[in-house]
């Protein structure tokens, strides 16, 4: 069965350290992966994603993404944390056959980003 | 980038009555557009896809008689919780994909039933 795991519930840094939010998927055929985040009262925004190409993905707000296909990974990173990265964040993934557009998605990961 | 608005942006009803949530694409269209619930701290659980000119797409457990969904137009789903009752209270959020799979969500309506 598809799926999207983040293994971690939260994950807390503190200001100017490097973070990282974990996703593994598991699914057949070649994945589109996703990774969205919500602040507190906030809609859901889009930060990147992973079709093809470089397994290196670049993303809004300083944030990066690298597709793992040996390791079905798409661990989330940047290199130095703001509080006001302080967010809920999700990991979501595509399959890329047929029009179906519907997204799997993991439970999400909160992030608290410590002053 | 893309914008989708929803309305309303909170409600609060008695048990019983039937509510409608808007979802509205401001600047593309949309064949397809997706009804998520959200409870707090928790993952979107995606109730139905919607679809322009044919019947919503339900996931399974979600009762398609309670949720109704109706895709009107290329920038407009509803989705109306018919005789809400307190544990229909949610979050819920719609989408609309643009380009390959990305996804572009509305803030959400907030339902609380008393």
């Amino acid at each position: 069965a598809q799926s999207v795991a983040q293994p971690e519930d939260q994950v807390n840094v503190a200001e100017g350290n490097p973070l990282t939010v974990k996703c593994t998927y598991s699914v057949s055929g070649n994945p589109y992966l996703f990774w969205y985040v919500q602040y507190p009262n906030r809609g859901l925004q889009f930060l990147l994603k992973y079709i093809t190409g470089d397994n290196l993905v670049k993303g809004s707000y300083g944030f990066e993404a690298e597709f793992n296909k040996s390791q079905t990974s798409f661990h989330l990173k940047k290199p130095s944390a703001l509080v006001s990265d302080s967010a809920l964040y999700f990991c979501a993934v595509r399959l890329d056959a047929g029009n179906n557009r519907k997204l799997i998605w993991g439970l999400g990961t909160s992030l608290a980003v410590n002053p | 980038g893309a914008v989708v608005s929803q309305h309303p942006s909170w409600v609060i009803c008695k048990s019983g009555t039937s509510v409608k949530i808007e979802c509205r694409s401001l600047d593309f269209q949309a064949t397809t557009m997706f009804w998520y619930r959200q409870f707090p701290k928790q993952s979107l659980m995606l109730m139905a896809t919607s679809n322009e000119g044919s019947k919503a797409t339900y996931e399974q457990g979600v009762e398609k008689d309670k949720f109704l969904i109706n895709h009107a137009s290329l920038t407009l789903s509803t989705l109306t919780v018919t005789s809400a009752h307190p544990e229909d209270s949610s979050f819920y959020i719609c989408s609309a994909p643009r380009n390959i799979g990305e996804q572009f969500f509305g803030p959400g309506t907030r339902l609380t039933v008393l």
